[in-house]
């Protein structure tokens, strides 16, 4: 059973910070990974999706992938309030034929963005 | 505009009743997934679909039924045999492929009265 594992928080950050969100996953051939966001009553959002080691910028996020040590970590820069939200991780599962079932998440971290 | 469609928004049950909540895409999306959300809770998967007429169980399967019988629609059966279904019920659908996204309706909310 693959496993996605977040520190579920709250985050607090001052707003214009460096918020940095992680998640460490269990299964070794995971090979791309999601960020969604969700904001409280409503469905998830994606933000970032990595597939290759190494960082990915997109606007104020950058997603970082570390294969070895199974790691996997969100960043976002110039904190805005309208950045407090649920984050998610999400991997592929991936059924005996090598096709994906779907998609496993972790439980989230609930980041706060202080004024 | 192309999206999923869940309805209604909210729904109430009464102990003993089965409730169905509808789930409709028009993304062309061969891969449809039922997720169930508890406070403070990750996604957990009920059932998923790959192709029409045909569906898996996910993790949290029982007490739940659903159909695939048109690309388009996926809904899902909340049973009497259930004991605990109050939660928000998210619907999803991707094209398909390990590195494609998830495209999320915009909830289902059910609550037992």
């Amino acid at each position: 059973q693959k496993e996605v594992e977040q520190n579920s928080g709250p985050l607090s950050v001052p707003e214009g910070a460096i918020a940095s969100l992680n998640c460490t996953y269990s299964d070794r051939g995971s090979q791309s990974f999601f960020w969604y966001r969700q904001y409280s009553g409503k469905s998830p959002e994606l933000i970032m999706f990595i597939y290759s080691n190494g960082d990915k910028e997109d606007g104020r996020f950058t997603a970082q992938l570390n294969k070895a040590s199974q790691y996997v970590s969100l960043l976002i820069r110039d904190s805005q309030p309208s950045d407090s939200a649920t984050y998610l991780c999400a991997a592929p599962e991936r059924d005996s034929g090598g096709g994906a079932d779907g998609l496993t998440f972790g439980k989230g971290t609930h980041l706060i963005i202080q004024p | 505009d192309g999206g999923i469609t869940q309805s209604p928004k909210y729904l109430f049950r009464k102990e003993g009743q089965n409730v169905t909540l509808s789930c409709e895409q028009n993304l062309n999306h061969d891969a449809m997934y039922w997720y169930r959300q508890d406070p403070g809770q990750g996604l957990r998967l009920i059932y998923y679909s790959q192709i029409v007429n045909d569906f898996q169980k996910g993790d949290i399967a029982e007490g739940y039924s659903v159909s695939r019988e048109k690309k388009e629609s996926f809904p899902l059966t909340v049973t009497s045999a259930q004991k605990n279904p109050t939660a928000f019920y998210l619907c999803a659908s991707r094209v398909g492929g390990a590195n494609t996204e998830a495209f999320f309706g915009q909830g289902t909310r059910l609550t037992v009265v």
